[in-house]
């Protein structure tokens, strides 16, 4: 059964930086599609980005809103994949998950997410 | 982006309804289809790709159908794990964009 634990959240001032991880099992890391999507307090799901499997050119993808100041990478070895965030902003204020897949059958496995508070 | 929007936004029903949530995309999405079931503080659980096809664990009252534009989500025979958000989201397209919910409450 894939497990997905995620790590990093915590307090940031606006304007910081973070990194988030998660840890994969149960499933082969290498192959999958990695992404990360967050629910902000109160609102719905939003996709924030996704990495492809080394075999598929390990491209990746990001939602608009966070292009350009959010990086995805991925750790094959250690099964992680990480988000770097930086030049956080207090909209970014979020509980973020990471999940496998991200493509045409959807997010598949899903962790319990980790919360991300920007705040001065 | 494709918008995806769903209704009701939320619902109050017993244990044992039949329940059906609608979800409506902004343009024809054939049937790359997904519901999700969220509830807080747990990861959330992949229910249905493909607009019908039910993911392995996935009890059977749940059911989906739909394509093109239009799809739904019915649950036949509410249990007491049921109650929870659920959302549904398209899969043709990048961006992946999801509904906005529908909160299943107990009435």
């Amino acid at each position: 059964e894939a497990q997905l634990v995620e790590s990093g959240g915590g307090l940031v001032k606006p304007g910081g930086s973070l990194i988030l991880s998660c840890a994969g099992s149960g499933f082969d890391f290498s192959y999958a599609w990695m992404s990360w999507l967050r629910q902000a307090p109160g609102k719905g799901l939003e996709w924030v980005g996704r990495i492809q499997s080394k075999a598929a050119g390990e491209s990746t993808d990001y939602a608009a809103p966070v292009k350009g100041r959010f990086t995805i990478a991925r750790d094959d070895f250690r099964k992680t994949v990480y988000l770097q965030m930086s030049s956080l902003k207090i909209e970014d204020t979020a509980v973020y998950h990471c999940t496998t897949g991200g493509g045409y059958d959807g997010f598949e496995d899903w962790g319990q997410g980790t919360l991300v508070t920007v705040s001065s | 982006d494709i918008q995806m929007t769903q209704f009701p936004s939320s619902l109050s029903a017993s244990v044992g309804d039949r329940v059906t949530i609608t979800c409506r995309a902004s343009q024809n999405i054939n049937r790359y289809l997904n519901w999700y079931q969220y509830k807080p503080g747990k990861a959330p659980k992949h229910l249905i790709n493909a607009a019908s096809s039910l993911q392995s664990g996935v009890p059977s009252r749940f059911s989906g159908s739909g394509s093109g534009t239009d799809f739904t989500l019915t649950i036949s025979g509410l249990q007491p794990e049921d109650f929870a958000t659920y959302y549904c989201q398209q899969s043709y397209i990048t961006p992946p964009t999801f509904g906005q919910g529908t909160k299943v409450e107990v009435k």
